[in-house]
């Protein structure tokens, strides 16, 4: 079983709508990260999560640590939200290089 | 702004020739990482450096070696090439102690 699981793992949505892309996660972490991945491999940081909620422009993102669980939220969806959303988790480590366990991803695709 | 380049953006090569994938980072970040990302599988660790001359294991080192000579280049060697290494390899770097990790472009490497 993975450690770290999203859903759905494709999600096409109307632009306009709100988008939930979720991530349950199974051992103890120190943090969660939420990244985007647009065609042709670049990623980018959205947020890093330990605990409560986040904002960042029409980006939300909330972490449940009793629930092992995050959410990533997109209020008024546009086409060029489209890419793929990518869940990660970092463990407890005492040293400073401290490692990321990614999720699958998920395909978002936004129609105009 | 922290800038990560790899050298090649596409890369073909032939079973059983030496790949080298270079990484290099301008922010004088301690952390770098090399990853391989395959569909349905997200992306995993192959080895991480947290120093010059110092480097980790990740995930699935095996088949692969990496080099840090200098702290703003980290190489990613296939010593003998074989056509499951046929991926998307991205590197990434990050500050000590600092949350964000930054990523290259990625190379999309097909050995034939």
């Amino acid at each position: 079983k993975n450690e770290v699981e999203q859903s759905p793992q494709n999600l096409t949505a109307q632009e306009g709508e709100f988008i939930t892309i979720n991530c349950s996660y199974s051992v103890g972490i120190s943090a969660l990260h939420w990244l985007q991945q647009h065609p042709g491999g670049g990623i980018v940081s959205l947020f890093m999560l330990s605990s409560g909620k986040k904002k960042h422009g029409r980006l939300i993102a909330t972490i449940n640590i009793q629930e092992k669980h995050s959410s990533l939220h997109i209020t008024a969806s546009h086409p060029r939200d489209s890419a793929v959303y990518i869940c990660a988790v970092e463990g407890y480590s005492s040293g400073s290089a401290r490692q990321l366990t990614f999720g699958s991803g998920t395909q978002l695709t936004v129609l105009p | 702004d922290v800038k990560v380049t790899q050298s090649s953006r596409y890369l073909v090569k032939r079973t059983g020739e030496k790949v080298f994938l270079e990484c290099v980072q301008d922010m004088d970040h301690e952390n770098m990482f090399w990853y391989r990302q395959d569909p349905g599988l997200g992306l995993r660790l192959i080895y991480f450096s947290y120093d010059v001359k110092m480097k980790e294991k990740g995930d699935i080192p095996e088949g692969y070696s990496v080099s840090r000579e200098k702290k703003e280049r980290f190489s990613l060697i296939l010593e003998s090439a074989s056509t499951n290494q046929t991926s998307m390899y991205l590197c990434a770097s990050r500050l000590a102690g600092v949350d964000t990790q930054y990523f290259g472009p990625g190379t999309r490497l097909t050995v034939l």
